[in-house]
């Protein structure tokens, strides 16, 4: 069973950066692409990026081209996510889920909330 | 971009009635959709992917259906613990979800 731990999220102002991390366990990396999807609070769902997880191939969502990089550290089997000039419509609960080839989420981390605010 | 269009937004249904969810892609996107089911506090939970295909663990009252840009999420007969928000997601290029559909009790 695959799990993700994520960390990071917190309060930040807005234009400032933030980056979440996602410890990926028991599954083999390479199998796996890794998409980064938030909610906001009290809408739906909105895919943000999706990286292979050995990083090399990368997508972002328009809304976050530009400011958002997604990557990864096979070694340490993390993933991350790097948020820059962020504005407060990027405020949501970041996961980090996996795509083991079939197009839909197999695993989700447990969440972790970002709030834009001056 | 491939947007996803769920109707209705929200419903009201009792215990035992018959609840149908569509959702109407903005391109032919043959059965790459899925359907999530969410419920508050909760992250998503997969009930359906390839358009009908069953997640292993979910009740059998739960069925999807269609192809190319029409597609639908049917619960036979609804049940206390049904009572959620359902997303449709689409994996044909890149990924798109609907904008969810509450399922309240009537």
């Amino acid at each position: 069973q695959v799990q993700l731990v994520q960390f990071g999220g917190g309060v930040v102002q807005p234009g400032r950066s933030l980056r979440l991390s996602c410890v990926a366990s028991r599954f083999t990396v390479m199998t796996y692409e890794v998409h980064w999807v938030r909610q906001a609070p009290g809408k739906g769902l909105q895919w943000v990026a999706v990286t292979s997880s050995d990083g090399s191939n990368k997508y972002y969502a328009d809304s976050v081209k530009g400011r958002f990089t997604v990557s990864a550290d096979i070694a340490r089997k993390t993933l991350y996510l790097q948020m820059n000039s962020l504005i407060v419509e990027d405020t949501a609960t970041y996961y980090c889920v996996t795509d083991n080839g079939g197009g839909f989420i197999d695993f989700w981390s447990q969440g972790a909330q970002v709030t834009v605010s001056s | 971009d491939i947007q996803m269009t769920q109707s209705p937004s929200s419903l009201s249904a009792s215990v035992g009635d018959r609840v149908t969810i569509t959702c109407r892609a903005s391109q032919r996107i043959s059965s790459y959709l899925n359907w999530y089911q969410q419920k508050i506090g909760k992250a998503p939970k997969l009930l359906i992917y390839a358009a009908s295909n069953l997640q292993s663990g979910v009740p059998s009252r739960f069925s999807g259906s269609g192809s190319g840009t029409d597609f639908t999420l049917t619960i036979s007969s609804l049940q206390p613990e049904d009572f959620a928000t359902y997303y449709c997601q689409q994996s044909y290029n890149m990924w798109t979800f609907g904008q969810g559909t509450k399922v309240e009790i009537k």
